[in-house]
């Protein structure tokens, strides 16, 4: 199984709410990632985990809050977002943050922010 | 600094003709090399890489990529361009040594007309 799988694949959320964004894997992969993705632009990394545990933090605002429960979860906690934040978020994995493994994509989760 | 420039933003050819996909970067460590391709409001998926073993890669779909370190390009290409190919296309570069990072290239938009 060489599937990431994102859920919900749609959101919309107030600018108040708290929601959250789940990422999974069964590859055995040690790596997770959050990216960003605005239309017509390439992935921005986010956040790496690296066996479980926060290896970067592309400055991200602390709005955005990842967590790593197990090697095969990645999460992604938002709270109090602004409507710039609208965009697809991607997660991936790799075997591990070496630089000739690839990375997995799971589809996205496509967030609106009102 | 690792920095990756594709050369054409969008690219039109018609179907059953070559394809080419220009990119360039600059490394001042080993790197790896990979091109990835995004159907609209899709995620990632990876068509090849190069990790330092042979020049020529083959990847899936029929494309590959010449890597040439004289002339530091990774281009893609394909003989014959089909309907499905229409996509966006991102070459990215990772490093291991002095810290993990991915960075994305602007991405080529791909058009193939029938």
């Amino acid at each position: 199984d060489t599937e990431v799988t994102q859920t919900p694949k749609h959101l919309v959320m107030g600018m108040t709410n708290k929601k959250s964004l789940k990422c999974e894997q069964h590859m055995g992969h040690r790596a997770m990632y959050w990216y960003k993705q605005k239309a017509k632009k390439p992935p921005e990394l986010m956040f790496v985990y690296s066996y479980e545990k926060l290896s970067i933090n592309e400055s991200v605002p602390s709005r955005f809050s990842p967590e790593c429960p197990n090697s095969s979860l990645l999460n992604l906690h938002l709270h109090a977002l602004q409507p710039e934040d609208s965009a697809l978020y991607l997660c991936a994995s790799s075997e591990a943050t070496i630089r000739f493994y690839e990375q997995y994509f799971g589809p996205g989760t496509r967030l609106t922010v009102t | 600094a690792q920095s990756v420039t594709q050369l054409d933003s969008h690219v039109s050819v018609s179907e059953g003709t070559p394809v080419l996909l220009r990119c360039n970067y600059s490394s001042s460590y080993s790197p790896s090399l990979f091109w990835y391709v995004q159907h609209p409001n899709k995620g990632l998926q990876l068509l090849l890489k190069y990790t330092s073993a042979a020049t020529l890669v083959k990847g899936i779909n029929g494309f590959e990529a010449e890597f040439k370190k004289s002339e530091t390009s990774f281009h893609l290409t394909k003989p014959s361009a089909h309907m499905s190919d229409a996509a966006e296309y991102f070459c990215v570069v990772t490093r291991g040594t002095g810290g993990f990072k991915t960075i994305f290239g602007a991405g080529t938009r791909l058009f193939v007309k029938a």
